[in-house]
């Protein structure tokens, strides 16, 4: 089993929609989660943390479920400019953080 | 906030050339990372940095493959000799507390 896993996607979705991404990992010690998102050619970069309660930034919504350790991602009201890679990162141990393969959106008018 | 710096941004070379990547990280930052992305591997840990020490090395491919970091605000990954399958775009990242990172703009490798 990868360590973290996700849905490669591609999900294609209307502007406006709700898209949800989910990504389990493997290491039941693991204790920091993020999601990143990665526009084509260029960097990731840090979309949001999560946290044991869940959180939410905007439009945005995070969740984490250790008890069948995964975490997911929640886009309402989808927006042209959403259209990304999405990455899940799982810390392993210490500060190795994992990412996974990436999730693939693009949102269409 | 420059963010973090690499150079090159790319570097086409040929096979058994040595190859020198540069890393300026995020002012202030302890931690300081090196990562290979590939379509085929996703972005893979090499190696990271705490206070300028390497602290895990054990994603690095073999002994071709080596990291320094001689002060806060530089660091390099060399490869010597480069191959073929080591083109890739390679990120360093920063961080304080080993946490959340911010990544460079990568440097794209080509190695013919």
């Amino acid at each position: 089993r990868k360590e973290v896993e996700q849905d490669p996607g591609p999900f294609n979705v209307p502007e406006g929609a709700t898209v949800a991404f989910n990504c389990t990992y493997s290491n039941s010690a693991s204790q920091s989660f993020f999601w990143y998102r990665q526009d084509c050619r260029k960097e990731p970069k840090l979309l949001m943390s999560v946290y044991s309660s869940g959180n939410e930034d905007g439009r945005f919504t995070a969740q984490l479920n250790r008890a069948s350790q995964y975490i997911s991602l929640l886009i309402r009201d989808s927006k042209l400019s959403d259209s990304a890679t999405y990455l899940c990162v799982v810390n392993i141990r210490g500060n190795d953080m994992r990412f996974g393969a990436g999730t693939r959106l693009t949102v269409k008018p | 906030d420059a963010g973090v710096i690499q150079s090159p941004r790319h570097e086409v070379t040929e096979m058994g050339q040595e190859v020198t990547l540069r890393c300026k990280p995020i002012s202030g930052h302890d931690y300081l990372f090196w990562y290979r992305q590939t379509m085929m591997r996703g972005l893979e840990l090499l190696i990271y940095f705490n206070n300028n020490v390497p602290i895990d090395d054990s994603g690095m491919p073999e002994d071709r493959f080596s990291a320094k970091m001689p002060n806060a605000s530089f660091s390099t990954l060399k490869i010597q000799p480069s191959e073929p399958r080591d083109s890739a775009v390679y990120f360093c990242a920063s961080s304080w507390g080993g946490a959340a990172k911010h990544f460079g703009p990568g440097t794209r490798l080509t190695v013919l």
